[in-house]
């Protein structure tokens, strides 16, 4: 079946470093791959998506592109915020009828100013 | 457009009690999907509905815990009896699954549940 794997966390890192967060994921036909952020006491929120093979999501200075040859889809920003310090979760949408979302187990980030 | 809402935000009980979680999905969707969410174990995926029929329960625990969807815009998760270990933040999210669609999932604020 689909499966996601993600970088263990948590990751902590000093304010504006620059963020990695790996991601690759398992799946058959084309999916739809997404990062989701959870900030303390909230629930998941959609951070970007992307639909097909090279195609770029950003949203709030992050950035991943679907990497198909590599399975892959990293989270990047390049100058991080105390703000951001949440969990981010890769995932993916299949391809099939019922679309179902698969998640990774998510990543910790801890930014200190 | 209200999002997805979920009540009670929290539930403390006692073992043995029984638990109904509530969710309205965002009008228009037609995907419902349940999560539970521990330290230990993660995000993990209980039961999920399309069109108001569930379409995979392979997440659901144990016979203790059932899910109904009367309706398009109602859900219920039940659990009966509850258990300590049936403490998490059970968390509902809702989509519009279709041609054109990518699934994106819109979730609610959770409903944190305590077993003593």
């Amino acid at each position: 079946g689909d499966s996601v794997t993600q970088m263990e966390g948590p990751v902590t890192l000093s304010e504006e470093a620059f963020l990695t967060i790996n991601c690759t994921y398992t799946a058959t036909g084309y999916p739809s791959l997404f990062w989701y952020v959870q900030y303390p006491g909230e629930g998941l929120q959609l951070l970007l998506k992307a639909t097909k093979a090279d195609d770029k999501g950003s949203n709030k200075g992050f950035e991943a592109t679907y990497r198909k040859e590599t399975t892959s889809f990293h989270l990047e920003k390049g100058s991080v915020q105390v703000s951001d310090s949440a969990v981010y979760f890769c995932a993916l949408s299949d391809s099939g009828g019922y679309q179902k979302v698969t998640f990774g187990t998510g990543t910790k980030l801890q930014v200190i100013p | 457009d209200a999002g997805v809402i979920q009540s009670p935000r929290h539930e403390v009980t006692e073992m043995g009690q029984e638990v109904t979680l509530r969710c309205k999905p965002i009008s228009g969707h037609n995907s419902l999907f349940w999560y539970r969410q521990t330290m230990m174990r993660g995000l993990e995926l209980l039961i999920y509905f399309n069109n108001n029929v569930p379409i995979d329960d392979s997440g659901m625990p144990e016979d203790r815990f059932s899910a109904k969807m009367p309706n398009a815009s109602f859900s219920t998760l039940k659990i009966q009896p509850s258990e300590p270990r049936d403490s998490a933040v059970y968390f509902c999210a809702s989509s519009f699954s279709g041609t054109g669609n990518t699934g994106e999932l819109f979730f609610g604020e959770g409903s944190r549940l305590t077993v003593l």
